[in-house]
């Protein structure tokens, strides 16, 4: 059964500094997807990352992926209070299926 | 454009009893997906639906059925409801398979 695991669960940042977040999966996939949920709102497509290498970038957020790794980053960089929310990542192999979600928390 | 619409947006119901939830596609996708999220966890993927057929089922157990209608709006059905199906559910759309859902505000269902 397909898996994918997010990490860390909760992140408290400071503002201004940089950090990433990790997501693996345990099957074959070349298409890789990060989401953002802000608490009570449905769920924001961020980045599609469809082959090996790929990688996005959007304002102080940068997504990658390493399909052999099985492996992609969301890096935060120069963190603001903006960016506080849940962020998941998910693998489409046939369906989409989600990790648990990196909960974000960035204080002044 | 419209995004997905999904209702009713809070349904409280009891025991034992069923429940309908619907949803309707950003105009052109034909692919209807229903998810449960549970409050602080990931959404779980429940069904999938491209061109009126079933592409896809989680793990669910058999209480649970969907379906998708000629316009590709999509009802997801819950029979003998339980304490533990009181979750956000969500609706989502997509054009194709390398494109990312586009979520609807989901459904609020509360079993007491």
């Amino acid at each position: 059964e397909l898996k994918v695991e997010q990490n860390p669960l909760f992140l408290s940042m400071q503002e201004g500094k940089n950090y990433t977040i990790y997501c693996n999966y345990s099957t074959t996939s070349d298409r890789l997807y990060w989401y953002r949920q802000d608490p009570g709102k449905s769920l924001e497509s961020l980045f599609v990352l469809l082959s090996n290498g790929a990688v996005k970038q959007e304002g102080r957020l940068m997504a990658s992926l390493d399909t052999k790794a099985r492996l992609s980053t969301l890096h935060i960089t120069a963190a603001v209070h903006d960016l506080s929310a849940t962020y998941f990542c998910a693998v489409d192999p046939t369906d989409m299926r989600f990790g648990a979600g990196t909960r974000l928390t960035v204080k002044p | 454009d419209a995004g997905v619409t999904q209702s009713p947006t809070h349904l409280i119901k009891t025991r034992g009893q069923h429940v309908t939830l619907r949803c309707s596609p950003i105009s052109g996708h034909k692919s209807v997906s229903w998810y449960q999220q549970v409050l602080g966890q990931g959404p779980q993927f429940i069904f999938q639906y491209y061109e009126k057929e079933e592409r896809g089922r989680g793990n669910f157990p058999d209480r649970f059925s969907a379906r998708q209608f000629p316009n590709y709006s999509s009802e997801l059905n819950v029979n003998a409801l339980l304490l533990g199906d009181s979750a956000l559910y969500l609706c989502a759309s997509n054009r194709d398979g390398n494109s990312p859902l586009h979520f609807g505000n989901g459904t609020r269902l509360t079993v007491t």
